[in-house]
């Protein structure tokens, strides 16, 4: 049973297209996230939700919508994308708030935009 | 601003032998964690150190931690092929947010 799953795995689309990504845990955790890594290996965090409540959203443009219509599901949508937004998106869930708390991460989605 | 800092970026040892990477970081933290990414795969968690610990082990395992010098080292001993995978540390900013390192490519060869 995989624990966080994300689809598609793989995303290659055209500039200004409006895209999505879904993001699902079956672990029962409360905690959802999204991650960007870079061509750098750089993950840097992007949104956070708890129990369907945003209770993190850095300085990402707001193309980026996030969405969770259950403490399970977190899906990410990006609208206009940009060359920028080629990376690998990760998603991530842990059973509660806090940076005491283990995060489990998704496989990724690589986003390729041309 | 980049919290963990990993050093070195890049790693290559033999088979057998121990792999020592380390992390710096800037501000106060509560606790510290090491995550293994295998290539084209998501990350994986392998230990917590609170701030409160100086050493922690898990089977081969052994991470410290030094908050006077704001660094943790993690050493993976009798190292293995599976090994190779980039290895990253992460710090709390704040009390909810995790910010992660570059992370250590680690290449064990056989």
């Amino acid at each position: 049973d995989t624990a966080v799953s994300q689809t598609p795995k793989y995303l290659v689309t055209q500039m200004g297209n409006d895209k999505s990504i879904k993001c699902e845990q079956n672990l029962g955790h409360d905690t959802m996230y999204w991650y960007k890594q870079d061509s750098k290996k750089f993950l840097k965090i992007m949104f956070s939700y708890n129990n369907k409540e945003l209770i993190i959203n850095e300085t990402v443009p707001n193309r980026f919508s996030p969405k969770s219509p259950d403490k399970a599901h977190l899906n990410l949508h990006i609208n206009s994308l940009e060359l920028g937004d080629s990376a690998v998106y990760f998603c991530a869930s842990s059973q509660a708030t806090g940076v005491g708390n283990e995060q489990f991460f998704g496989p990724g989605t690589r986003l390729t935009v041309l | 601003s980049q919290q963990g800092e990993e050093d070195p970026q890049a790693l290559s040892i033999q088979e057998g032998e121990n792999a020592t990477m380390n992390c710096s970081y800037k501000t106060s933290i509560n606790n510290l964690q090491w995550y293994r990414q295998n290539s084209g795969r998501g990350l994986v968690h392998l230990i917590l150190i609170r701030s409160n610990e100086r050493e922690k082990h898990s089977g081969r395992l052994r991470v410290t931690l030094d908050t006077s010098k704001k660094s943790s080292s993690l050493l993976i001993t009798a190292s293995r092929a599976a090994d190779t995978a980039s290895y990253f540390c992460a710090t709390g900013q704040g009390a909810q947010k995790l910010v992660f390192g570059q992370g250590t490519r680690l290449t064990i060869n056989p």
